[in-house]
């Protein structure tokens, strides 16, 4: 089974810095997704930006970019010049690649971005 | 275009009672999948269907029961309501397989009181 842990339950950072989300996952599958989503108080699941294991390379999407180390199950995202938008629930998850394709998810992390 | 979307919004229960929640996916989209959130918690994973078939389910009660209709319409029900299902009902649907991404709905807020 899958697990996703998000050590960090709240954070605030002011308007214009860079912010790091943290996120570990366990898994003996080889090949994998994983996700950043955001929560606003809508409520809808908005998908950040996702990484493919199987790519070295660190996914980014505008400010949004990820620190993928495969080796250590980690799975960080970096918001750079955070916006008052982006004060929300984030929420780490995985899929593996094949057999169920169910979305397993972290505990969240609540960024407040301060004016 | 229309993302996901579900019906209703909100919705107040009774312990015993019998819910159906709704849910349209993404023109085109052939998967969707239930979600329940309880607050404070991240989505758990309840049933997923593709083309009309159970492709996985979560662990849940068999109080818990969801079909797929032809036009990828998507209904959850569950029966027999007790407080501790009060929680939000994520839907999300997927073209076909998931690497991608799930696109989710607002959900829906279930009250059982």
């Amino acid at each position: 089974a899958q697990t996703v842990t998000q050590s960090q339950p709240e954070m605030s950072v002011q308007e214009a810095e860079t912010v790091t989300l943290s996120c570990t996952y366990d898994t003996s599958e080889n090949n994998y997704y994983l996700f950043w989503y955001k929560q606003p108080p809508s409520r809808q699941m908005i998908l950040v930006i996702r990484q493919e294991a199987y790519k070295q390379q660190n996914a980014t999407e505008n400010r949004f970019s990820v620190n993928f180390q495969k080796a250590a199950k980690s799975f960080s995202l970096k918001i750079s010049d955070s916006q008052l938008g982006d004060t929300a629930m984030y929420f780490c998850a995985f899929i593996a690649s094949f057999g169920n394709e169910k979305l397993t998810f972290g505990t969240g992390t609540r960024l407040t971005i301060i004016p | 275009d229309a993302g996901v979307t579900q019906s209703p919004t909100h919705l107040i229960k009774t312990r015993g009672q019998h819910v159906t929640l709704r849910c349209s996916p993404i023109s085109g989209h052939k998967s969707v999948s239930w979600y329940q959130q309880v607050l404070g918690q991240g989505p758990q994973f309840i049933f997923q269907y593709y083309e009309k078939e159970e492709r996985g389910r979560g662990n849940f009660p068999d109080r818990f029961s969801a079909r797929q209709f032809p036009n990828y319409s998507s209904e959850l029900n569950v029966n027999a309501l007790l407080l501790g299902d009060s929680a939000l009902y994520l839907c999300a649907s997927s073209e076909t397989t998931v690497n991608y991404g799930y696109t989710f709905g607002s959900g829906t807020r279930l009250t059982v009181v």
